[in-house]
């Protein structure tokens, strides 16, 4: 059983709508990390999250601890938020990352 | 500000052959680490420094060798290149303690043939 699960796998929408991707996970973790690969490009980190809520722009990131879960919502979606959103886990008491397969996205004109 | 720099960004090695992929940073950050990423696989950490002299194995640490001599840099070498490790890797760095997110390098596309 893979330890962190997004959905959803591929996500298509238009222009202007609320998107939101979903991160479960099954283990004990000191931060969860929502990232962001355009196709070809690099990786850029969007949040850092331990607990509660954080907000840049038109992005939103969750956390419950106690329900080891996450959401990354986009308002007012456009084109260029087009990409491959990853969810990631940091354990305590070590360093690297464990990732989710990541929700392609696709935000049509 | 450089971030973090990877070199080379695309190679194609022989079956057998041996190189390292360079990985340098200018932000003074104590952790780094190494990462492939697979199609229908994701990312997946190779091996970890959290800082000089300090290394450790990730998820799939066979067939890599690593070593932190420096804050700055942290190369992977692959001693003898197979076809299984034609990946896509990306090098990582962060500061030490548990409020500080990671800095990703742009990624070297190994094919092995």
């Amino acid at each position: 059983k893979n330890e962190v699960e997004q959905s959803p796998q591929n996500l298509t929408a238009q222009e202007g709508e609320f998107i939101t991707i979903n991160c479960s996970y099954s283990v004990g973790i000191s931060a969860l990390h929502w990232l962001q690969q355009h196709p070809g490009g690099g990786i850029v980190s969007l949040f850092m999250l331990s607990s509660g809520k954080k907000k840049h722009g038109r992005l939103i990131a969750t956390i419950n601890i106690q329900e080891k879960h996450s959401s990354l919502h986009i308002t007012a979606s456009h084109p260029r938020d087009s990409a491959v959103y990853i969810c990631a886990l940091q354990r305590g008491g070590a360093d690297g990352l464990t990732f989710g397969k990541g929700t392609h996205l696709i935000i049509q004109p | 500000n450089a971030g973090v720099t990877q070199t080379p960004k695309f190679q194609v090695l022989k079956t057998g052959q041996s190189m390292t992929l360079q990985c340098a940073q200018d932000m003074n950050h104590e952790y780094m680490s190494w990462y492939r990423q697979d199609p229908g696989m994701g990312l997946r950490l190779i091996h970890y420094s959290v800082g000089a002299g300090i290394t450790d194995q990730g998820e799939v640490p066979n067939g890599y060798n690593v070593s932190r001599s420096t804050t700055e840099d942290f190369p992977l070498r692959l001693l003898s290149a197979a076809p299984s490790q034609t990946s896509v890797y990306f090098c990582a760095s962060r500061r030490g303690g548990s409020n500080y997110g990671y800095t990703f390098g742009s990624g070297t596309r190994l094919t092995v043939v």
